[in-house]
């Protein structure tokens, strides 16, 4: 079974809108982390959010904020007022266990292209 | 800010020969990883290192790979046989503790 799934492969948004891109998760691990990733064409991996299992409140960094749902195993990507600069490929990663040092296993992707 | 970078940026070789990845993770992170991304597909894990030792691989870490701390600062990957299929971006990424920070990657070409 995939552990994360990242079910839009493509997604379009106007300047300066909202978008939301989706991620669900699969663990039996009660601790974990959520992270996403950005990927431009440059092709550079840039960390953009962090949110971990036990965290009570959802995380925001600037314009991006996770909306986690645990109950429902999500944990999606808000980008408010979005720019040409978002533009990007978009992947949505998760740690099991408490150990630092654990591996991220990584989405498929979504590629979010936002139009003028 | 401080940033993980690698070289060379684009490593072509022949199939059979051997390659060595370069990075320098950040400088006061004590985990450090190396990941693959074959073109269009998802990143995956190849393995983790921690003081000093593999903590960690992939089944896609075989024989043919190794990972080394040289120094105080580099964290180098080696593929001792290359094949046509290890052809893909290949990033470094270093943390402490949690997040992750990646490198700009190594693009590999494999003819």
């Amino acid at each position: 079974a995939q552990k994360i799934t990242q079910t839009q492969p493509g997604m379009f948004v106007q300047e300066k809108e909202a978008v939301t891109l989706d991620c669900t998760y699969d663990t039996s691990d009660p601790s974990y982390g959520l992270f996403w990733y950005k990927q431009p064409s440059s092709g550079e991996m840039i960390f953009l959010i962090y949110q971990g299992s036990y965290d009570q409140q959802n995380a925001t960094e600037g314009r991006y904020s996770l909306n986690f749902q645990k109950a429902r195993k999500s944990a999606n990507l808000v980008i408010s007022a979005s720019q040409l600069g978002d533009s990007a490929m978009y992947f949505c990663a998760m740690r099991e266990g408490k150990n630092q040092g654990g591996k991220l296993i990584f989405g498929q992707g979504t590629e979010l292209s936002v139009k003028p | 800010e401080p940033e993980v970078t690698q070289t060379p940026s684009h490593q072509v070789t022949q199939m059979g020969q051997e390659v060595i990845l370069r990075c320098v993770p950040i400088s006061n992170h004590l985990y450090f990883y190396w990941y693959r991304q074959i073109l269009g597909q998802k990143v995956e894990f190849l393995v983790s290192f921690y003081n000093n030792e593999i903590s960690e691989k992939s089944e896609i870490f075989d024989d043919q790979f190794s990972v080394e701390r040289p120094d105080g600062s580099n964290f180098t990957l080696k593929i001792r046989s290359t094949k046509l299929e290890d052809s893909a971006m290949y990033f470094c990424a270093s943390s402490e503790p949690d997040t992750q920070y990646f490198g700009p990657g190594t693009r590999l070409t494999v003819l």
